[in-house]
Order: C-alpha cells, then structure tokens, then sequence
C-alpha cells in the first residue's frame, strides 16, 4: 500500500482557498487518490477521488502532477463549516480501507 | 435512504461489562467495515464483512472483541469484558463493491 504524509494541522479564516497537499511517493500505476472530510461527531464522508491531472466538483479540486507522487486538494472560499480533519488515501479505485491521522482544518472568522 | 444506522449514539459502561454496538448498513450495500478512532492511533479498520461473510478481521485487537453480521442488514460489534482502553468512537461504514464508503454517525463508547 502506497504510504501518505499529510501536515497534521492547518489554519485559514473565512474567504481564503485552503490547499491540503499529500505526498504520496510510491504510489502504484493502478491506484487512486482519493479524500473524505471528517467533521465533528461524524463518520468522514466522501469529498473527491482523481487519477491525473485534475478533477473538480462542487466541494473541491484536486490537483494531481504529471509524476502523481503528490496531490493536492483545494477547497475555494472556506467558511467556518469547512473546520473538518481532511483524510487522503491512496489506492486501487476505492478499494483502500487504510485513513491515517489525517489534516485538521481550523478556519476561523 | 437513511444513511448507515449506528445504535447507541453513546454508550457509559463499567470496566468488566459487555458491550454491543449495532448497524444497520446502506441497502443493497454488500460491504460492512467497523473502524474504532481515538486521538492517538486515528482511524483503525477493525473489521469488514462482503455477503455477511467476515473477510478480514486482522484488525480486532484481541479475542474480547467480537463482530457478527447475521444478515444483510444487521451487524454487531461486542467487547467482552470491556476495558477502560477501549473508550473511543466506533464507526460502522458500508458500501457497493468498487464505490466510495458511506459512515455511520458513530458510537462514542466510554468504559469507566
């Protein structure tokens, strides 16, 4: 299984475009990137999965470089709703069960 | 559809008791997964059911716990004798072969 290495924590205010970067060096031609959001009280939930280059929904980006040893979300305009721990996991499709301690987002006022 | 269904939503017991935590999966979901998290080790996968089959169970820390899945749309996590160690909130997720995890709301179990 392809390990990962995310910051522990980060820090925004209201309005900002937070990027959360995960490294990932060795991971396999057939896996996935994949992340969850985990708010207070809550099981995590699914925020957005790529292979290359980049994806967008209507929660986040996520941008994944030519050599796919690193990927980065972004999530534009946070509010103080986006205070969550952000997982990323690294897979073949959505077959990694393995979430780490994960990146915990602050964003304050 | 309701959601993966965890009961209880917490859970006091005292040292030496059994516990059972219960799920009710997703509909025609055909995985069940249990994972327990606590500030020091994170989220750990305990253990995952496909078709009410137990698959790997390599994560369970130790013969006390216990996980069955009688049906399709039940399944139980029991710790007995429970221990102060085991506090932390106990997540049970579902899903379709090949899709992306749906979680419970969790138990917070807390062991005196």
């Amino acid at each position: 299984l392809a390990k990962t290495t995310q910051p522990i924590s980060m820090d925004s205010y209201e309005g900002q475009e937070v990027n959360i970067t995960c490294s990932h060096n060795n991971i396999a031609t057939n896996d996935y990137i994949t992340w969850y959001q985990q708010f207070p009280s809550q099981g995590p939930r699914f925020i957005i999965q790529g292979y290359k280059t980049k994806v967008t929904n209507e929660v986040a980006s996520l941008f994944i470089p030519a050599d796919r040893k690193s990927s980065t979300l972004s999530l534009p305009r946070v509010s103080l709703s986006d205070t969550a721990v952000y997982y990323c996991l690294v897979g073949t499709g959505y077959s990694t069960l393995t979430f780490g301690k994960g990146t915990m987002l602050l964003v304050s006022p | 559809d309701a959601g993966v269904i965890q009961s209880p939503r917490h859970e006091v017991t005292e040292m030496g008791q059994e516990v059972t935590l219960r799920c009710k999966p997703i509909s025609g979901h055909d995985y069940l997964f249990w994972y327990r998290q606590t500030m020091m080790r994170g989220l750990e996968l305990l253990i995952y059911f496909n078709n009410n089959v137990p698959i790997d169970d390599s994560g369970m820390p130790e013969d006390r716990f216990s996980a069955k899945m009688p049906n399709a749309s039940f399944s139980t996590l029991k710790i007995q004798p429970s221990e102060p160690r085991d506090s932390a909130v106990y997540f049970c997720a579902s899903r379709v072969r090949g899709e992306k995890l749906f979680f419970g709301s969790g138990t917070q179990l807390s062991v005196l």
